[in-house]
């Protein structure tokens, strides 16, 4: 019964391949969110949808792509992967102005 | 000056010790304020969730919010080992913003 659940948690690939993320959430929330973590720890917003609508789209390079194929799933889809995507990403979702639940994280390595 | 300032650490205490953790802001429309605890290799785990100035408790955990000096503060009583984790503040403006995190204070408790 995890809230929010990503697959996979680990992924070692490439440079130059394509990856995807994907996040469900089941606590009938609205909004979901991808955030990176880098290598120290500090959490950065990439993307938000609120009922499968892009809201935030922060500086993120275009190889990145969200899709949201209804409001409780969140995929991540990365092009032509480099060294420097190397981080955790972590899925998100809340209600309106209420907390955010996190998922436990994929921990992505180009090699 | 960042959004989020976040006191560095790391931060190491004797169990049954009392830890204050802060952060200030610079953004005066932040209302919604989060503390989270995240373990090695594990998603943020929300811990306090306020709103507006004012303080929450919840068992050791003490949050509290000063709206007027852009100040944030979550005191820990009787920490225990268990409480050794990285802590993150978070804060959002409104529905469906984006949470804006701090870079997170690593903290260990000593048995």
């Amino acid at each position: 019964d995890t809230a929010v659940s990503q697959t996979p948690k680990y992924l070692v690939t490439q440079m130059g391949n394509d990856k995807s993320i994907k996040c469900e959430q089941n606590l009938g929330h609205d909004t979901m969110y991808w955030y990176k973590q880098d290598s120290k720890k500090f959490l950065k917003i990439m993307f938000s949808y609120n009922n499968k609508e892009l809201i935030i789209n922060e500086t993120v390079p275009n190889r990145f792509s969200p899709k949201s194929p209804d409001k409780a799933h969140l995929n991540l889809h990365i092009n032509s992967l480099e060294l420097g995507d190397s981080a955790v990403y972590f899925c998100a979702s809340s209600h309106r102005t209420a907390e955010a639940f996190f998922g436990q994280g994929t921990r992505l390595t180009v090699v | 000056q960042k959004e989020v300032e976040q006191d560095p650490g790391p931060l190491s205490v004797p169990e049954g010790a009392i830890v204050s953790l802060n952060c200030t802001y610079s953004n005066s429309a932040f209302q919604y304020f989060m503390w989270y605890r995240q373990y090695s290799r594990k998603g943020p785990e929300l811990l306090m969730y306020t709103y507006s100035s004012g303080n929450k408790e919840d068992g050791r955990f003490t949050a509290q919010v000063d709206k007027s000096s852009k100040y944030i503060s979550l005191f820990i009583r009787d920490s225990q080992p268990s409480d050794s984790a990285t802590y993150l503040c978070a804060m959002r403006t409104g529905a469906n913003s984006k949470l804006t995190f701090g870079k997170g204070i690593t903290l260990s408790v000593r048995p």
